[in-house]
């Protein structure tokens, strides 16, 4: 799976849009975008993913650049509870070990009243 | 269950114990992966059950590192004579294949003093 850098942490205020960065310069052409976050003393929740096209959900969006080099998650409009480590993940979608996830150290994410 | 649940919640154990870990996974739910999360870290793949076979145990560190799962339902880890450096969160998560509805659990946190 491809190497994914982020930053290690970022505030936002209460209300604002929340974007987070990924570096994943060495994405093969088909590994896909995942993004998980953990909330303090749970486990990783499944946020959102994508292969090239942009995505958007309940939760968040998903913005791949047409290099497919970084992707940004948008949180639109952050809470308190959004406060977490997000980590970004690079992975394909079948064969070989695509059970596994490996997490990186993510970036936390504070989001201030 | 709605979730994946794990027990304990918290275990502190002296140095040279034994401990057993449980993870109950979502009903119906054919993967069970166990993780080993440190502090200030990004959880570990441990080892990867589909069904009550152990398809992939790469990432067990030790051979004091055990996992069952032997109906194809709840799993155990078992760690033998624990030291310190096994001190961290072990989280359980689930799919029904693959990365399809992935799920992990709130994880239990071993102390090892």
């Amino acid at each position: 799976d491809a190497k994914t850098t982020q930053p290690t942490s970022m505030d936002c205020a209460e209300g604002r849009a929340a974007n987070l960065p990924c570096n994943h310069s060495t994405i093969s052409g088909n590994e896909y975008v995942y993004w998980y976050r953990q909330i303090h003393s749970q486990g990783p929740q499944y946020i959102i993913h994508g292969l090239k096209n942009n995505e958007t959900n309940e939760m968040a969006s998903l913005i791949i650049t047409e290099d497919r080099k970084s992707s940004t998650l948008i949180l639109p409009h952050a809470t308190l509870r959004d406060t977490a480590v997000y980590y970004c993940i690079v992975r394909g979608n079948s064969g070989g070990s695509n059970y596994k996830l490996t997490f990186g150290k993510g970036t936390l994410l504070t989001v201030n009243p | 269950g709605a979730g994946v649940s794990q027990s304990p919640r918290y275990k502190v154990a002296k140095r040279g114990q034994d401990v057993a870990l449980r993870c109950d996974p979502i009903s119906g739910h054919v993967s069970l992966f166990w993780y080993q999360q440190a502090l200030g870290q990004g959880p570990e793949f441990l080892t990867y059950f589909q069904n009550e076979a152990q398809l992939d145990k790469s990432g067990l560190p030790s051979d004091r590192f055990f996992a069952e799962r032997p109906e194809g339902s709840v799993s155990t880890l078992k760690i033998q004579r624990t030291q310190q450096e096994d001190s961290a969160v072990y989280l359980c998560a689930s799919s029904l294949e693959g990365l399809l509805g992935y799920t992990f659990g709130s994880g239990t946190r071993l102390t090892v003093v």
